[in-house]
Order: C-alpha cells, then structure tokens, then sequence
C-alpha cells in the first residue's frame, strides 16, 4: 500500500506570495492533519480534517487555511508568506478519527523556505 | 490542555547498551500515547502506540514502551541499541475524542548511538 505523499518536496518563495501544499492519503484513511516543524517551535498542529470538514484547528492566524476533497486529499495554503513560515510541513493520514485505529502516519513532508 | 515533556534534548548510548529516551505527559482522562522517530531529511515514522491494555507495548525495530499511569511516564526502550537507532525521537499524546484534541507532540530527543 503507498503511502502518503506530498507535493511539491520543496519549495522557495519570497515574502508576500502565497503557497498551496498538497497531500494524498493512505488509500482508505478519511482523516489528513497538517504540522509545521520549525527547529525552535518544534512539532505544531495546524488543522485536521475528516470528511471534508476541518475538525481541529491549532492556534496558527488566518493566512494558514486548508481544506480537505472528496477523495481525501488535501491542500493547506498560506497567504501572505513571511520569513517566519519557512518550516518543514508535514502532513499525516488516519484511517478514522476517536477511534483505536488512531495511529496517524507521516509523508515526508514539504521544506518550504521563504526569502 | 494535553502537554507532552521530553526531558532530554540529547541521549547518547555505546552500540550494544540498552537505551531509554524518557517521555512524561500531561492530559485529562485516558490518553493515546505515541512514539515517531524522525530520520534526516524524513517524515516521522511511526514506532508504537499506547491505548489500552498492557502497559508494555512493543512496537517496530525492536522498541518497547512502558506506560506508567502514577507517574505519567511513557518512556521508550530498547535492549540492544544499534548505531542505525540513532535519529530524533518525538513522544506524542492525544486525549480521547472530546472537543478540540490534536495529536501533541514533545520537542524530540536526538538519539546518537555510538559504535
């Protein structure tokens, strides 16, 4: 089974320009969750979502948004970019959400450096 | 609010030796508790898990886990450290499905496995 991937790998832009990040799933798994990972915040969750509908949103402002397809894939977006957003975003894929199968597997991620 | 502690930045440990990278948690009610190593250049891969049962969890590359309720502990182990161990280890925690519960992860301990 493949597992999930995300497009592009990496990325640079410059300030002020808006990105758009795209994970695919395990096949099967309805629910994606987005990280960033920055060396001095660490791990930091973004959004989930489940069904096609964001379920959980982390304390990140309104230029970070993403939103989830039929398929499951998703998009996360950020507008707006500024020096501060350079990270490794990674995305991570669930079969279900609450339930014992909750473990959440990782793509390799998306290293977005922002000039 | 869900809090994970990763008391150690750095663990070393010789090729041969048991190794244990500590990990506490802070949450309300049951928690799922987890272990992601993180290889450079890698998306985090998951190693095992802790929802119920057992309090010694055995997961993949030989890892174990022991979940200690009292002292909110989840530290992970292994008998036999190999120098390919070594890599960033992430402990992550989630409170049963109530409200807004994001995976929460640690800051990571960078194992170094000497030969």
């Amino acid at each position: 089974k493949a597992g999930v991937t995300q497009t592009p790998r990496y990325l640079i832009k410059t300030r002020g320009q808006q990105v758009t990040l795209s994970c695919s799933p395990i096949s099967g798994h309805r629910s994606v969750s987005w990280y960033q990972q920055t060396p001095g915040q660490g791990l930091q969750f973004l959004f989930e979502y489940f069904s096609e509908t964001q379920r959980n949103k982390g304390n990140f402002p309104g230029r970070f948004s993403g939103r989830q397809f039929s398929n499951s894939r998703s998009e996360m977006n950020v507008s707006t970019l500024e020096l501060g957003d350079s990270a490794l975003y990674l995305c991570a894929s669930s079969l279900a959400r609450g339930s014992r199968q909750e473990t959440q597997y990782f793509g390799p991620g998306t290293r977005l450096l922002v000039l | 609010a869900q809090s994970v502690a990763q008391p150690e930045d750095q663990v070393n440990v010789a090729e041969g030796n048991p190794l244990t990278v500590k990990c506490t948690y802070s949450v309300s009610g049951n928690p799922y508790l987890f272990w992601y190593v993180q290889y450079p250049n890698r998306g985090l891969q998951f190693l095992l898990k802790y929802i119920t049962g057992d309090n010694l969890v055995k997961g993949s590359y030989g890892f174990e886990a022991e979940f200690n309720k009292s002292q909110t502990s989840f530290h992970l182990k292994k008998p036999s450290a190999l120098v390919s161990d070594s890599a960033l280890y992430f402990c992550a925690v989630r409170a049963p499905l109530s409200g807004n519960t994001p995976l929460v992860f640690g800051k990571g301990t960078r194992l170094s496995v000497i030969a």
